[in-house]
């Protein structure tokens, strides 16, 4: 089946510094990836969607510059979080689409998501 | 933009109880989905429902959706303590995928 490889699982970081989270399709090229942020007992926040080779489209009120997204190849995306702050920290999740996928077929595939902490 | 409410956001239940989930959703979807999550982890796909009436079921529970309605449920028969987690469900349009707020359950013996 498809798997999405997220890491790091966990960081830790101080404030200022910048982190980058990788999301990788493992067994099938995603034209889309998908980044979401958790925080605690709450929903999934759709931030961006990126489709390879362009630029990523934001929701309203995602900072671009703050949550750099590349999505450089059909199999990686990444999102660094520049100049992390305490307000930062949250669970990440990404997701990738299937290029191809059969209709009917489960089309997003979910990475085991990364928690991040700012110091 | 597509909005999505789910109800209840929280849900005690007894073992062997039945129940019922429910999602809202504001605009025509192509699909939705519904997600297990337990605490720390990431989504568990349970279900994917393409089509107006669709039916799905794996062991205790059983997805529905009514397109027309905008509405899919989530049912839970004979509750067992394995089932707490929070379940969401998400429609999707095109490349726009939203969750709805999760209903947290915990069953109880």
């Amino acid at each position: 089946g498809a798997v999405v490889s997220q890491h790091p699982s966990r960081v830790i970081c101080k404030s200022g510094t910048s982190v980058k989270i990788e999301c990788r399709s493992l067994d099938f090229q995603a034209t889309t990836m998908f980044w979401y942020r958790q925080f605690p007992k709450q929903s999934l926040m759709l931030m961006a969607t990126s489709n390879e080779g362009s630029k990523a489209t934001y929701e309203q009120g995602v900072e671009k510059d703050k949550f750099l997204i590349n999505h450089a190849s059909l199999t990686l995306s990444t999102l660094t979080v520049t100049s992390a702050h305490p307000e930062d920290s949250s669970f990440y999740i990404c997701s990738a689409r299937r290029r191809g996928g059969r209709s009917g077929a489960n089309v997003l595939t979910f990475g085991a998501g990364s928690r991040l902490t700012v110091l | 933009e597509l909005k999505v409410e789910q109800n209840p956001l929280f849900l005690s239940m007894q073992e062997g109880k039945n129940y019922t989930i429910y999602c809202n959703y504001s605009t025509t979807s192509d699909r939705l989905y519904w997600y297990r999550q337990d605490p720390g982890k990431s989504l568990e796909s349970l279900f994917v429902l393409l089509s107006n009436g669709a039916v799905k079921q794996e062991g205790r529970l059983m997805a529905s959706l009514d397109t027309k309605a905008r509405l899919s449920t989530l049912h839970i028969t004979a509750a067992v303590h394995d089932l707490s987690a929070t379940y969401f469900c998400a429609p999707y349009l095109r490349n726009d995928m939203r969750f709805g707020a999760g209903t947290r359950l915990t069953v109880k013996p």
